[in-house]
């Protein structure tokens, strides 16, 4: 129990355009999701809370504009990158909690994005 | 505010040795504790939690972890390790109401 999907599983973009990455929870509703983003040898930094039907609450730093995150419903959240640049190039792994409690997280397997 | 160290980025192991990843963590609240592993180009899969009650904690795949407050550590241990351990494995922590923070991470490495 307790899968949460990504797709697509890598993508390449090429400078200026947009894209989209879902999160799915297979098997459980999701209160909340989680957003975080890898670079490469590094750990995982929270970009974005979201709850169904609610705004995404951003981290520090992290720009609303660019990272637009959408939580429609309880088992789909979608992070669209726009107007993609190549230092946007990095590893986007989401988490769902059925709970909306933040010790109980579930990881999706990630997104590899590249841009070109 | 919350932060974890882990003091190793590299443990380079022999099959069957035991191993020991150390993670630190600060915190000016109580705590709950992870460790996760994250094998190349996947997400994360939780090994264990501490969360409450006993300070020894067992996970997957024969790992375990044992929660000192007065240290306040959270070191993870496997008494034999497998070639198929070597991964990434991160320690994280989190408050009650507070975001979980992960370490950097430490590269498990498990060689013949």
């Amino acid at each position: 129990g307790a899968v949460v999907s990504q797709h697509p599983s890598r993508v390449i973009c090429k400078s200026g355009t947009s894209v989209k990455i879902e999160c799915r929870s297979l098997d459980f509703q999701a209160t909340t999701m989680f957003w975080y983003r890898q670079f490469p040898k590094q750990s995982l930094m929270l970009m974005a809370t979201s709850n169904e039907g609610s705004k995404a609450t951003y981290e520090q730093g992290v720009e609303k504009d660019k990272f637009l995150i959408n939580h429609a419903s309880l088992t789909l959240s979608t992070l669209t990158v726009t107007s993609a640049h190549p230092e946007d190039s990095s590893f986007y792994i989401c988490s769902a909690s059925p709970s909306g409690i933040t010790y109980e997280q579930y990881f999706g397997p990630g997104t590899r994005l590249t841009v070109t | 505010a919350q932060s974890v160290t882990q003091l190793d980025s590299q443990v380079p192991v022999f099959e069957e040795a035991p191993v020991e990843l150390r993670c630190n963590y600060s915190s000016s609240v109580s705590v709950y504790l992870f460790w996760y592993v994250q094998y190349p180009n996947q997400g994360l899969q939780l090994l264990l939690k501490y969360l409450s009650g006993s300070t020894l904690v067992k996970g997957i795949n024969g790992f375990e972890a044992e929660f000192n407050k007065s240290q306040t550590s959270f070191h993870l241990r496997k008494p034999s390790v497998h070639i198929s351990d070597t991964a990434e494995y991160f320690c994280a922590v989190s408050g009650t109401a507070s975001k979980l923070t992960f370490g950097t991470g430490t590269r498990l490495q498990v060689t013949l």
